[in-house]
């Protein structure tokens, strides 16, 4: 079965300063994954995927098959990243879709 | 476009009774998703439908149903609520079965008391 770890509940971190969020997954599978975020008052919205390699509001993530991790990092944290930060892995079975999260970080940037 | 919208977005219900909760995809979208939330268990994939048709689905029990229209509008239905349904019902909507990005409505707060 898969599996979703967000070890770190909440993250604090001055704004400026470099800030990552660990994920780590476990799965049989060839994975597809993604950052999933959601600021305050707003709804869950997809930040980045693996598969794209792109870098979004100046977080990237790289998807590690040897430490099966895929942790989302930022050089220079801002106030505005704060928001809850969701994992999440798409266990698919042939073109289905069936997405497991982790249970999230909530990232707060201090001025 | 207008976003996936999810009705009703607060629902109060006793235990034993039914409920079913609707969501309408972007225009365009065929695929759309649920998933229930809740501060234990955390965001948990229900199933997802397809072209009317269930595709996929998650480890809940069969009280937890769903089903989608012609025009990919879907609704999930929970019978005989228990306490532990209580939760924020998420609703997700796609283009297609081979796009992964899945667009997110503001959810559905259930409570059942």
């Amino acid at each position: 079965a898969q599996r979703v770890t967000q070890p770190e509940k909440l993250l604090s971190v001055f704004k400026g300063a470099p800030v990552e969020l660990k994920c780590n997954y476990s799965y049989s599978g060839s994975p597809e994954l993604f950052w999933y975020v959601q600021y305050s008052r707003q709804r869950l919205q997809l930040l980045l995927r693996h598969i794209s390699r792109e870098s979004i509001k100046g977080f990237t993530a790289d998807l590690n098959k040897g430490e099966t991790s895929f942790h989302l990092k930022k050089p220079f944290a801002q106030e505005e990243d704060s928001a809850m930060y969701y994992c999440a892995l798409n266990a698919s079975s042939g073109s289905a879709r069936q997405l497991t999260f982790g249970s999230g970080t909530q990232l707060t940037v201090l001025p | 476009k207008a976003g996936v919208t999810q009705t009703p977005r607060y629902l109060i219900k006793t235990r034993g009774q039914q409920v079913t909760l609707s969501c309408s995809p972007i225009s365009g979208h065929r695929s759309v998703s649920w998933y229930q939330q809740t501060p234990g268990q955390g965001l948990q994939f229900l199933f997802e439908y397809f072209s009317e048709t269930q595709r996929n689905k998650g480890n809940f029990p069969g009280r937890f149903s769903g089903r989608q229209f012609s025009n990919s509008r879907s609704e999930m239905n929970v019978s005989t609520l228990e306490l532990g349904d209580s939760a924020l019902y998420l609703c997700a909507s796609s283009p297609s079965v081979t796009s992964d990005t899945q667009y997110f409505g503001p959810g559905t707060r259930l409570t059942v008391l």
